[in-house]
């Protein structure tokens, strides 16, 4: 079974603290993604990343950036936190495919920022 | 830009009934996902649907995909409370690069 792990499960951090969430996947997958979940909002992709070294921004970066020095491992930062940064982070992985593929599902991170 | 959406939102359904929920997507694709999400947890793998015409059925759910009407639907069975979860199902283009779709989820919720 695939595993997608990340880091920590809940997470309180300040306002202006430089923050890291960790995902790490099991399966030799060349896509992981990070998504972040809010009430009413659904799932909103942040990155993606398609290989070691490479990344494409989702549909809102703003505020964040990743970095995925091994296949792995991709890490999303908040590079100053702030109070609308609240929210629930999940990581996913899928193989390559000449489309999406399946996604499969960290735990996720519940994060709050005061 | 690809559209997904589901109805209905919210489903509210006694122990023991049938009801089906709807994804519709605006741009011709034959791949398909459903999702489970429990209250609080993350998004669990229910179904991959890779052809016109595929039908998957685990326990008291069946889902199947429809491409020339661009629909998928996850039918439940005789529904039980544990059911009780929010499902998405989402779609990918050859055209999106490694990206998914997701509906906005329907939360379903089994009383008994």
């Amino acid at each position: 079974d695939v595993k997608v792990t990340q880091s920590s499960r809940y997470l309180v951090k300040r306002t202006g603290e430089k923050v890291f969430l960790e995902c790490v996947q099991d399966m030799d997958h060349e896509n992981m993604f990070w998504y972040r979940q809010d009430p009413g909002l659904g799932l909103r992709l942040i990155y993606f990343s398609y290989d070691v070294k490479m990344k494409e921004k989702g549909d809102i970066p703003e505020g964040y950036s990743v970095s995925r020095e091994k296949k792995e491992r991709f890490s999303l930062i908040l590079e100053s936190a702030s109070t609308n940064q609240t929210s629930m982070y999940l990581c996913a992985s899928s193989l390559w495919t000449s489309g999406g593929g399946e996604q499969f599902f960290g735990p996720g991170t519940r994060l709050t920022v005061l | 830009e690809l559209k997904v959406e589901q109805n209905p939102l919210f489903l509210s359904m006694q122990e023991g009934k049938n009801y089906t929920i709807y994804c519709n997507y605006s741009t011709t694709s034959d791949r398909l996902y459903w999702y489970r999400q429990d209250p609080g947890k993350s998004l669990e793998s229910l179904f991959v649907l890779l052809s016109n015409g595929a039908v998957k059925q685990e326990g008291r759910l069946m889902a199947s995909l429809d491409t020339k009407a661009r629909l998928s639907t996850l039918h439940i069975t005789a529904a039980v409370h544990d059911l009780s979860a929010t499902y998405f199902c989402a779609v990918d283009l050859p055209t999106s690069g490694s990206r998914l779709t997701f509906g906005e989820g329907t939360q379903l919720t089994v009383n008994p």
